[in-house]
């Protein structure tokens, strides 16, 4: 079967570095994204990796190994406002999106 | 309009009604989605559209039927709602099927079956 495995939830300091892991096992792979989703909103586009190795976008950056199945989404400098759920979702063979069941990141002052 | 709009926000619906979510986008988007998400879970694909005229089944079909009749509109019908549809329901769209540059994602409809 397919499963996006990420923790359930994780808590940081403002002004610090996290990390948030997602692993996966799907059938086929185009690409893995990842999503923000603050509390009652709709999720919002991060970032895309589809080759292995890290893409750097402003103070988020997002990993990716296709051998080890495996992403991290990197948040430096943490603001209160980064406070939300984190989204992993794979591409899968049929180009249709497989998601995990989200991070929720809970940023303590 | 701008980008996705969805209708109505939130509804409390009687078991056994028929319910139809609205789902309309300005952006000529060619792909359409419709996902529920529950508490715990992942986003789940229902149906999605890759073009106007067509329409596809997802994950968890059952109890659920879509149209798309023209680009902009992608309606959500519940025949016979039952608790189990208790959900918030999110439309997206994407430039086309398999877009990498991220789906678009409306602000979605809680829908409470009692």
């Amino acid at each position: 079967g397919q499963n996006i495995d990420q923790p359930t939830e994780m808590t940081a300091t403002e002004g610090a570095i996290v990390q948030i892991n997602c692993t996966y096992q799907t059938s086929g792979f185009n690409g893995l994204f990842w999503y923000q989703q603050h509390a009652g909103e709709a999720p919002t586009f991060l970032s895309y990796n589809v080759l292995d190795g890290l893409e750097e976008k402003g103070r988020f950056s997002s990993f990716l190994s296709r051998s080890k199945g495996y992403s991290y989404l990197l948040l430096k400098e943490l603001q209160m406002k980064d406070s939300a759920s984190y989204l992993c979702a794979v591409m899968d063979s049929n180009y249709q999106l497989i998601w995990g069941a989200g991070t929720k990141l809970i940023i303590k002052p | 309009i701008a980008g996705i709009t969805q209708a109505p926000t939130s509804q409390i619906l009687a078991a056994g009604r028929r319910m139809t979510l609205r789902c309309t986008q300005d952006m000529r988007h060619n792909a359409m989605y419709w996902y529920r998400q529950d508490l715990g879970l992942g986003l789940r694909l229902i149906h999605y559209s890759n073009t106007a005229g067509t329409t596809g089944k997802g994950e968890v079909p059952d109890g659920y039927s879509v149209s798309r009749a023209n680009t902009d509109d992608f309606p959500l019908t519940l025949a016979s709602a039952v608790p189990s549809q208790t959900s918030v329901y999110f439309c997206a769209s994407s430039l086309q099927g398999g877009e990498t540059n991220g789906y678009t994602f409306g602000s979605g409809t809680r829908l409470t079956v009692v």
